[in-house]
């Protein structure tokens, strides 16, 4: 059983570019959050979705930031027009339910030059 | 009121002696709070959790110590390992927003010498 799937691993992108990072939940997993890792910080929530549904944004900027889930395929983090400022470890992680084990993927470093 | 504290920042540990990493919070509400292993390049695992209404959890050479007057909890990892070099994020969550809506501490770097 793979585990949570994350690509690419590392991502560089130029600014004003835009980021799409790409999560493949465990197999049977239909819950699918999003962290985001800054440098000598802690993670910190970013969204939280289901098959083809946001639950809960609240930690997403609003701006230029959008996620999704769609009914096939992986769950995508789109970061459009990117800043220095958005340099991070995006680290995916997926549940088989709201109150089970969250498993975390091995992460997308981006690097915004 | 919504941060998880956590020190110290980093430790080292004799091979065979206890690691002791806290982690003290606000926000009341807060019902669950399980610890993270990361080892680098990878994501965090989950080491081991615990709800309010115990004061202690132990599986095998990990104990979570809490303390719900003082809202602080604490992870001991005895007889340390350089294997056990990694990570650790302490961090929390509430029921009505979702257990794993977490907020997590910012880290303590562990490194167990040989």
């Amino acid at each position: 059983n793979a585990g949570v799937m994350q690509n690419p691993r590392h991502l560089v992108r130029r600014r004003g570019q835009e980021a799409r990072l790409r999560c493949s939940p465990m197999k049977g997993h239909s819950h699918v959050y999003w962290y985001r890792q800054l440098p000598e910080e802690g993670l910190k929530f970013m969204v939280y979705l289901q098959k083809e549904n946001i639950i809960d944004e609240s930690g997403m900027p609003k701006e230029r930031f959008s996620a999704e889930f769609p009914k096939e395929g992986p769950s995508i983090l789109r970061i459009q027009q990117v800043v220095r400022g958005d340099s991070a470890a995006y680290f995916c992680a997926s549940t088989r339910g709201v109150d089970e084990k969250l498993f975390f993927g091995s992460g997308t470093q981006l690097s915004v030059l | 009121q919504q941060q998880v504290k956590q020190s110290p920042q980093s430790l080292i540990v004799q091979k065979g002696g206890i690691s002791i990493i806290n982690c003290a919070y606000e926000n009341t509400a807060f019902d669950y709070f399980p610890w993270y292993q990361q080892f680098p390049g990878k994501g965090p695992a989950l080491l081991i959790a615990i709800r309010p209404d115990v004061s202690e959890k132990k599986e095998g050479r990990f104990t979570i110590s809490f303390n719900k007057s003082a809202k602080q909890f604490s992870l001991h990892i005895m007889d340390s390992q350089p294997g056990d070099s990694a990570t650790y994020f302490c961090a929390a969550s509430m029921k009505n927003t979702g257990f794993q809506k977490l907020v997590f501490g910012t880290g303590t770097r562990l490194l167990v010498s040989p």
